[in-house]
């Protein structure tokens, strides 16, 4: 079975260009999560979809940043325009349905580092 | 709101060293707590968990017991080896009951090196 996929692995880009980050969740995995890690910080937190409706957004930083989940199917994390500060690694993570105690496992992608300079 | 604080890295062992990485938490209710395991070149992988009070977690001879009375969740094994070499994350969810939506709110990770 596959797992989590991330594209791209890297990506390079100057401050004030257009980046899209794509996630294709484990087959049948209704909950996708998008995380991001600064460097040496911790991992945090950007947004929830449970299939294609946002379930929590409050981790997106500002309007920079917009998430798409077409279908329920895989999503999109883009950054327009992107600042030097966007620059971390990106990470998906996918899960089955919870039963509402938080101890679902989450799985999680290789991530996309994102440098902006 | 809710946070994790773990020890910082870099934490450089000899093989066959015993290994304890500092974890604690602060949240409202009854979180789950995990650790997750980032290897080079990899994406993070499920260590272990515990779901209540007094439960150990345990895999590839890690330990964690979930400790309310100290809010902590320390990670443990008696024995480290070179491919135990990678970046450990601890975190917490609180589920839907709780106010949460299984997302995971992450400590900043330690990185271990071991040596032969």
């Amino acid at each position: 079975e596959a797992g989590v996929t991330q594209f791209p692995s890297h990506s390079v880009i100057e401050k004030g260009q257009t980046v899209t980050l794509r996630c294709d969740p484990i087959s049948g995995h209704d909950n996708l999560y998008w995380y991001r890690r600064v460097m040496g910080k911790e991992i945090k937190f950007l947004l929830h979809f449970v299939k294609e409706s946002k379930q929590d957004e409050s981790g997106m930083p500002n309007n920079r940043f917009l998430a798409e989940r077409t279908g329920g199917t895989y999503s999109t994390l883009k950054v327009q325009p992107a600042e030097l500060e966007d620059s971390g690694v990106y990470f998906c993570a996918s899960s089955q349905e919870d039963a509402g105690w938080g101890n679902t496992e989450a799985f999680f992608g290789q991530g996309t580092r994102l440098t902006v300079v | 709101g809710d946070s994790v604080t773990q020890m910082e890295g870099p934490v450089t062992l000899s093989e066959e060293a015993f290994l304890t990485i500092n974890c604690t938490y602060t949240a409202t209710g009854y979180p789950s707590l995990f650790w997750y395991v980032q290897y080079p070149g990899e994406g993070l992988q499920l260590l272990l968990k515990a779901t209540k009070a007094d439960d150990k977690g345990s895999n590839k001879g890690f330990e964690a017991t979930y400790r309310k009375e100290t809010t902590s969740f320390h990670l443990e094994k008696g024995s480290v080896q070179v491919s135990d070499s990678a970046v450990y994350f601890c975190a917490l969810s609180q589920g839907a009951f709780t106010g949460g939506g299984n997302k995971l709110t992450f400590g900043t990770g330690t990185q271990l090196k071991v040596e032969l």
